[in-house]
């Protein structure tokens, strides 16, 4: 079975604050997703990425970046964490070429005070 | 703007009926569609999917339609069960797009025992 983790269920941080949100898959998938999940706008795409070292912006980059050092691990990060950056954290993987379906993590609720 | 629109927020059917959860896209570039569950707590699950050349996909209890003219599709669960109670979304994929998937708002279904 495919097997994403997120490296925290909830977190609790302060305005200001830099952030970090890991996901590891262990598929050896190449493609890796960032969405977050707000109510009554569904999942929305952050940043994904094709390959090591590689990233693309999704529809709501700002405010985050990213990170793949390595295949099996992207890294969301917060710069300066704000109260509206409040949400559940959605990691996915998914295989190479043709192949369409998205493998979730179990989400990080986080909560920016 | 929203090109995967789920505009029924909640719905609410009694057990052993049938559960009919709609879905309206606007780009007629996507060419496949998926749906997922997502329990609270949890990541969204991969239930089933349809290629844009195809108009039914069934998979036990579930189905799913595409009328790719009006660009709707739907999910029939049936019979609903008390354990399908989760917030479903629909996904949409385009064959020209860098392989992401566009997620609706997402609607919770309750089935009541």
């Amino acid at each position: 079975d495919v097997k994403v983790t997120q490296s925290s269920r909830y977190l609790v941080k302060r305005t200001g604050e830099k952030v970090f949100l890991e996901c590891v898959q262990d598929m050896d998938h190449e493609n890796m997703f960032w969405y977050r999940q707000d109510p009554g706008l569904g999942l929305r795409l952050i940043y994904f990425s094709y390959d090591v070292k590689m990233k693309e912006k999704g529809d709501i980059p700002e405010g985050y970046s990213v990170s793949r050092e390595k295949k099996e691990r992207f890294s969301l990060i917060l710069e300066s964490a704000s109260t509206n950056q409040t949400s559940m954290y959605l990691c996915a993987s998914r295989g190479g070429t043709g192949r369409k379906k998205l493998f979730f993590g179990s989400g990080t609720q986080l909560s920016v005070l | 703007d929203q090109q995967v629109k789920q505009n029924s927020p909640s719905l609410s059917v009694q057990e052993g009926r049938i559960s009919i959860l709609n879905c309206d896209y606007t780009n007629s570039m996507f060419d496949y569609f998926l749906w997922y569950k997502k329990y609270p707590a949890e990541g969204p699950t991969f239930l089933i999917s349809i290629s844009s050349i195809k108009d039914k996909n069934e998979d036990g209890r579930f189905t799913v339609f595409l009328n790719k003219s009006a660009k709707h599709l739907s999910l029939h669960i049936v019979p609903s069960q008390p354990g399908d109670s989760a917030v479903y979304f629909c996904a949409a994929h385009g064959s020209s797009n860098t392989g992401k998937l566009i997620f609706g708002q997402g609607t919770t279904l309750q089935v009541k025992p």
